[in-house]
Parts: structure tokens; sequence; C-alpha cells
């Protein structure tokens, strides 16, 4: 068990629908992450906040949308879903803002998004 | 960009075989090189890094050695057993400037599968 928690594991939903993902980082992490796994583009990095603030974007599409709140919790939100967003999203936590020397990403069991 | 690219899979060995999985990187700088470990149905696991040029990581009989002359991190195990069958992932720490950041940069992910 890594210490992430993400919820749902599943989901499955129709497309132009709206979805939120939701993240619990490793008691005392800053950092959360989001990946998107999917089988023609690999896993590739979504967005990163470190305690509250957005710090680094990847690829991540405009009806994509994520924040990190307070207790440092994050949610990714997904809308006008398309049938090719369907993937595996995972999300990661690291104590600071880099994942160098003593520093590791831990990551969560991922939620399974099916669009249909 | 920084890039990421591994031998692509699946890998099939019998148990007890010497395992090898070929990662090359293209980077500017000197970023941190990991394998990741995603066994069927979790997230993804760290399994070894290295922070620095003809640095060695070394986990569970697991090894790979930052070669910065050949920019690569192949990944070694002398035996491997049926419980290895799983994806392993290079990936290394992208920069700003000649800082590491938090996020990864993946490859594709090569499937191994061991059989009895």
């Amino acid at each position: 068990d890594s210490g992430v928690t993400q919820t749902p594991k599943h989901l499955i939903t129709a497309t132009g629908q709206r979805v939120t993902l939701r993240c619990s980082p490793r008691s005392g992490d800053l950092s959360v992450y989001w990946y998107q796994q999917s089988l023609d583009q690999g896993l590739q990095f979504l967005i990163q906040y470190y305690n509250g603030e957005e710090r680094a974007k990847g690829n991540i599409l405009e009806r994509f949308s994520a924040q990190q709140f307070p207790d440092l919790h994050s949610e990714l939100n997904l809308s006008s879903l398309e049938l090719g967003d369907s993937a595996l999203y995972f999300c990661a936590s690291s104590a600071t803002d880099s994942v160098a020397l003593n520093t590791e990403a831990f990551f969560g069991q991922g939620t399974r998004l099916t669009v249909v | 960009g920084n890039s990421v690219t591994q031998m692509e899979g699946p890998v099939t060995l019998s148990e007890e075989a010497f395992l090898t999985i070929n990662c090359t990187y293209t980077a500017t700088g000197y970023p941190s090189l990991f394998w990741y470990v995603q066994y069927p149905g979790e997230g993804l696991q760290l399994l070894l890094k290295a922070t620095k040029a003809d640095d060695k990581g070394s986990n569970k009989g697991f090894e790979a050695t930052y070669r910065k002359e050949t920019t690569s991190f192949h990944l070694e195990k002398g035996s491997v057993q049926v419980s290895d069958s799983a994806v392993y992932f290079c990936a290394l720490s992208d920069q700003f400037g000649s800082s590491n950041t938090g996020k990864l940069i993946f490859g594709q992910g090569t499937t191994l599968q061991v059989k009895p």
C-alpha cells in the first residue's frame, strides 16, 4: 500500500458527461501529480500541484482541470468526455516539489475511466 | 524535449533466466533516472533509481547503472522469478534549468512474463 488513495477505482460514463476523480496523498506529502495511462499514449504527465498551487503543467486538455484543496487532497475534473479519454488515471504524491535525491513519488492504484 | 525509449515487449523468459530491459534517454542536463514496476491491477512502485552518472541503483536483485556516455539505464536481473512478471517502466525526472522537477517522463513500458 503506497498510502495514496484514489477514488473511485472504476468509472463508466457516457460521452459528453463530466466526472471528478479524487486523490488523497500520503500523509505529509505536499505535491500531487496526475498522470494518464492509455494504450496509444503510454503514461503522460498531466499536472502537478504543490501545497495548493499549480506547479507544472503537461499535455492536459482544456476540457480537464484540477485543483488541490487546503487539506492537500486533489481532484481532477474531466468534462465533455470523449471516447478517447478512456484511460487509467493515476495520482502520485511526494514530500517536496521535485523527485530527486531522497524524494520519491508514490503512486495510487488509479481510476479506470471508460467512456461509452 | 526530454524523452525515454524502452525496448518493446513482451519479454518472455523462463524462471532463473537472465533479464535485460534496455532503456535509453534524451535529456539536457543531468536528470535522475528511475525504474518503476506495475503489477497487474496495481499502481506503479519505484523499483530503483540513480541520481548521477555512474550511480548504480539496486533493489530486490534488480540493478541499473546510469551511463551518461551512452545515455542508458538498462535494467538487469541475474535470475528472474515468476513473481517478477509485471510491466516495467523506465523514467527520468524532467528539469527546469539545472534542477530536477517533480514531473516524470516515462518510457512506453515493457511487459515481462516469466514462465515456470
